[in-house]
């Protein structure tokens, strides 16, 4: 069952911060984080691990609490690069099959 | 690093008609390759994911006659969509991973048209 993510469309101006949540109704071994923009592929971000971590790149990091089964994403100071649409794949399995959720737009303004 | 290509890019073909895509790593082998299919403004759908060497398992509601995969090597994998139609028309991309921990690197895409 796909993930749901929240919210579905957030609207920033720049230096703002965001969290993008991912929701699943099955126990999750492992979660990634991607950003695509429209017209390309998706981008890898960064991927968690069971066990609860958390994970930074730069200014955006990402948390995974497998007890309440969902994974955050944190945007902090956003820049104009952020703009695009983010999705969590996640995996129940321990497999490197991957569910993407539901997406969210997300829209950096100057 | 980890780069995927895709060929090609884009194309339209006539009803009833096959198309074959190709996912190639670049500068890494992969152990598995994945296909998805995207519509306008919605996720990413899993179609099915690809062994080299094994068959591809396909996701439930795929049909395996219809979306045929081939893993010849570590570093290729193709989609041949047999007997296209207009509601096969959609944005295909593949990805592939290296191995543990399971990044998936991403193709381009490629956008099929059947007319």
């Amino acid at each position: 069952q796909q993930p749901v993510q929240s919210p579905q469309a957030v609207i920033l101006r720049e230096g703002e911060d965001a969290v993008i949540n991912c929701s699943s109704s099955k126990a999750l071994y492992s979660v990634h984080w991607y950003r695509q923009k429209h017209g390309e592929a998706p981008v890898f971000l960064m991927i968690l691990l069971k066990g609860g971590e958390q994970k930074g790149h730069e200014k955006i990091s990402a948390s995974f609490n497998e007890k309440k089964q969902q994974s955050s994403l944190y945007l902090t100071a956003s820049q104009l690069s952020y703009s695009g649409t983010y999705f969590c794949g996640a995996s129940t399995s321990g497999t490197y099959k991957y569910i993407f959720g539901t997406g969210t737009r997300l829209k950096v303004l100057a | 690093g980890a780069v995927v290509s895709q060929h090609p890019s884009w194309v339209i073909c006539k009803s009833g008609t096959s198309v074959k895509i190709e996912c190639r790593s670049l500068d890494f082998q992969a152990t598995t390759m994945f296909w998805y299919r995207q519509f306008p403004k919605q996720s990413l759908m899993l179609m099915a994911t690809s062994n080299e060497g094994s068959k591809a398992t396909y996701e439930q509601g795929v049909e395996k006659d219809k979306f045929l995969i081939n893993h010849a090597s570590l570093t290729l994998s193709t989609l041949t969509v047999t007997s296209a139609h207009p509601e096969d028309s959609s944005f295909y991309i593949c990805s592939a991973s290296p191995g543990p921990p399971g990044e998936q690197y991403f193709g381009p895409g490629t956008r099929l048209t059947v007319t």
